[in-house]
């Protein structure tokens, strides 16, 4: 069973910090990975993919893979409380399909 | 912006009705999906479609779902006879390629269809 391992949080950062949220996936053949973010009772909006070893930066976010850990980041710099949503790890391997984590609440006090 | 557009955005049926959920992918891509996302729980993957066919199915996506593709712009997911369980958020995703092809293959997904059966 193929699995994407995500914290449930939720993570409570200030106004303004870094927030760092992580996430594991367990199928070594796993090839793409995404990071959504979820407000309530909306649908997953894509913020970030990363195909590579190593950092990619877009804007304040950050995402981080590491395939030899089987591991997967996301930074957001000067995070601000309209960022507060579920943020969703998604992997996919050789297949059709994108598995989904079940999300990191992120709450960003003002 | 392209969008992906569902319909109904929310829907009520009793158990054992039939229900077809809409979707209007986005227009350039190439891939369809379902996924559904019981209140409170993970994203999960029914079903991935492609050149007029199921490319991929989940162990849920049983005798009692079908998808089509009846014209160029929509994807229909049918429930023959719902059940209770079925209650979920149903949503649709498209993208402009997959894995080992060029191009984008992050989901832009629907604002969803919120099935309760009773």
């Amino acid at each position: 069973q193929k699995e994407v391992e995500q914290n449930s949080g939720p993570l409570s950062v200030p106004e303004g910090a870094i927030a760092s949220l992580n996430c594991t996936y367990s199928d070594r053949v796993s090839q793409s990975f995404f990071w959504y973010r979820q407000y309530s009772g909306k649908s997953p909006e894509l913020i970030m993919s990363i195909y590579s070893n190593g950092d990619k930066e877009d804007g304040r976010f950050t995402a981080q893979l590491n395939k030899a850990s089987q591991y997967v980041s996301l930074l957001i710099r000067d995070s601000q409380p309209s960022d507060s949503a579920t943020y969703l790890c998604a992997v996919t391997g050789g297949g059709f399909k994108t598995i989904f984590g079940a999300g990191t609440r992120l709450f960003v006090k003002a | 912006e392209p969008e992906v557009t569902q319909t109904p955005s929310h829907q009520v049926t009793q158990m054992g009705q039939e229900v077809i959920l809409r979707c209007v992918p986005i227009s350039n891509h190439l891939y369809f999906y379902w996924y559904r996302q019981i209140l409170g729980q993970k994203v999960e993957f029914l079903v991935s479609f492609y050149n007029n066919e199921i490319s991929e199915k989940s162990e849920i996506f049983d005798d009692q779902f079908s998808v089509e593709r009846p014209d160029g712009s929509n994807f229909t997911l049918k429930i023959r006879s719902t059940k209770l369980e079925d209650s979920a958020m149903y949503f649709c995703a498209s993208s402009e390629a997959t894995w080992g092809q060029g191009g984008s293959y992050g989901y832009t997904f629907g604002s969803g269809t919120r099935l309760t059966v009773v």
